[in-house]
């Protein structure tokens, strides 16, 4: 089983609101990702979580915020969000080991922001 | 600076053809090449990968070939179908940042009946 659930898979938020995503796996991988996706673009990386620490930020505006509450589950909390942030939100994740890079997507969240 | 360069941007192939796409890197430290295969409204699906210490491999229809020297890979689809169209992406990563994949910029495949 390869399979990455996120919910929800549609989201319309206005730049006030506070609103979350979610992932989860149950492959026992240790490393989760999200990434941003713009139409017509590939994935763009924004964190990674290994072994529940964050390991990479890409620079990524602090009105995300990535939380890993267990190894199986994944947040991004959003806040004051911009119209521009509107994308395709897509969760990752990997065995957390040199020479295992697979990475298995979930469906993705679509985000719009008005 | 692009790490993975990805072309052509769009593909039209009949149905029953040979769709190619091809991925050329700069990075001689990059130790894995995965192809992603992406339907519109659904996240990429890992569909076959490569590692340098070998030159080709297949999956059903679906082939990586390599060329270490070039710094070149690409992916073969054989008899290509209608349900092949899609966007694909090929990436490129190392053993000392296995966790950051570089992606090409993407192919539209148009698989025509």
């Amino acid at each position: 089983d390869t399979e990455v659930t996120q919910t929800p898979k549609h989201l319309v938020m206005g730049m006030t609101n506070k609103k979350s995503l979610k992932c989860e796996q149950h492959m026992g991988h240790r490393a989760m990702y999200w990434y941003k996706q713009k139409a017509k673009k590939p994935p763009e990386l924004m964190f990674v979580y290994s072994y529940e620490k964050l390991s990479i930020n890409e620079s990524v505006p602090s009105r995300f915020s990535p939380e890993c509450p267990n190894s199986s589950l994944l947040n991004l909390h959003l806040h004051a969000l911009q119209p521009e942030d509107s994308a395709l939100y897509l969760c990752a994740s990997s065995q957390a080991a040199s020479g295992r890079y697979e990475q298995y997507f979930g469906p993705g969240t679509r985000l719009t922001v008005t | 600076q692009q790490q993975v360069k990805q072309s052509p941007q769009s593909l039209i192939v009949q149905k029953g053809g040979i769709s190619i796409i091809n991925c050329a890197y700069e990075n001689t430290a990059f130790d894995y090449f995965p192809w992603y295969q992406q339907f519109p409204g659904k996240g990429p699906a890992l569909l076959i990968a490569i590692r340098p210490d070998v030159s080709e491999k297949k999956e059903g229809r679906f082939t990586i070939s390599f060329n270490k020297s070039a710094k070149q890979f690409s992916l073969h689809i054989m008899d290509s179908q209608p349900g092949d169209s899609a966007t694909y992406f090929c990436a490129a990563s190392s053993k000392d940042n296995f966790n950051k994949f570089y992606f090409g910029s993407g192919t539209k495949l148009n698989v025509k009946p």
